[in-house]
Formats: structure tokens, sequence, C-alpha cells
């Protein structure tokens, strides 16, 4: 049973601090990716990932960057959060490439406020 | 890129009646359209696909057409039960998902 975990399920932080959301999967897959989700917008890709070191803009990128140092492990990254930014964040896996792309497989989500 | 649009935003019905929703694309190299459901405070969940070589697949209460020609794809619910309230999202692929707004579905007792 695929698994993907988010490290916090509620974060709160200040505008201006820098901001780690950290997503984990323990099927081996390729692809990864982070949206955020906000009411009556759905859900909006930010950034994905097809493997490891490689990184890809979504629709949204702007404020936000990426890492992915290991297969398993994709991180999201606010560099100055902003009230703006408050939102559910969901990460997703996927076990390949784009262009047939398969069921991706999301995470719990993390509710990150910003004040 | 690719722009999906679902409708209804909101679907009431009553217990064991039907509930449809519906959705359009832009993009018709498009070929994935799946289907997640996200209950309250949960993550979302796949529960039908389809993709652009078939025009409708049925599992159990929930069935999913698509018209090609036309860029849009339908979700339906049949018998539909108390459990089946939740928000439910379209999405479409050309190489990564596009999603919809989402449907808010409540089935009334």
């Amino acid at each position: 049973d695929v698994k993907v975990t988010q490290s916090s399920r509620y974060l709160v932080k200040r505008t201006g601090e820098k901001v780690f959301l950290e997503c984990v999967q323990d099927m081996d897959h390729e692809n990864m990716f982070w949206y955020r989700q906000d009411p009556g917008l759905g859900l909006r890709l930010i950034y994905f990932s097809y493997d490891v070191k490689m990184k890809e803009k979504g629709d949204i990128p702007e404020g936000y960057s990426v890492s992915r140092e290991k297969k398993e492990r994709f991180s999201l990254i606010l560099e100055s959060a902003s009230t703006n930014q408050t939102s559910m964040y969901l990460c997703a896996s996927s076990p390949r490439l784009a262009g047939d792309t398969d069921t991706q497989y999301f995470g719990p989500g993390t509710r990150l406020t910003v004040l | 890129g690719e722009n999906v649009e679902q409708h209804p935003s909101t679907l009431s019905v009553q217990e064991g009646d039907s509930a449809v929703i519906k959705c359009t694309y832009s993009d018709s190299a498009s070929n994935y359209f799946p289907w997640y459901k996200q209950e309250l405070g949960k993550r979302p969940q796949l529960i039908i696909d389809i993709r652009s070589n078939v025009g409708e697949k049925k599992d159990q209460r929930i069935a999913v057409t698509l018209n090609k020609t036309a860029k849009h794809f339908s979700l339906h619910i049949t018998e539909t039960q108390p459990e089946d309230s939740a928000v439910y999202f379209c999405a479409a692929s050309e190489g990564k998902l596009s999603f919809g707004a989402g449907t808010t579905v409540t089935v009334r007792a």
C-alpha cells in the first residue's frame, strides 16, 4: 500500500520566516508533486520533480522553491512566508513519467497559517 | 496549459438518487482523466479514471464518460449513499494533472 507522509499536519509561521514542508513516499516513485488547495480553486500545482535533483515549475511557483536530494523525499520551501501563502499544501507521488500519467497518491496535507 | 472547468460547485441530492458532475478541458492533447474524492479532513483519493482510448468506464455505482470531440467528461454516481458526501475533483493530464475547482456533494438522508 502506497504511503505518502508529510512532516506536519498543522503549522503556524510568522511573515518573513523561512518555512520547510517535507514529504516522504515509500513506494520508490519517480514523480513527486506539490500542490496548494484553496476553496473554490481546486488543487494548483506549485512544483514537481521527475527524478532526484530534478525540478520543474508548475502553474504557481512564485514564492516557492523545492529540493529533491533523495528519491523518496521532496521538500517545499517558502523562502520568506507571506500571508497569501496561508493554505493547505498537499504532496503527491506517482510511479510513472509524464506522457502516460499514472495515479497520483496524496499525502494527508499540511495546513499552513502565516500570521 | 490545460484549463479544466467543473460544474456544479455544489450538489445536494436525496439518498438513492443519482449525482452527475461535469468537466470540460481545453487541451486536446490530454489523454488521462482521473476523478478524486476528498472526504472532510482527509486526503484526495482516486475513485475512477479513464484514458482517451475509452469512452466509458464503470465501477459498481460509479461511472465516467468521456467525449473527446467535445472535450468533456462526466462522473455519474447512482444510488447515492450518505458516505458519498465529499468534495469531488476532476482532472485532465497532457503530462501533468490540471484539476477542476471541485464539487461539494451532499447526500441528504
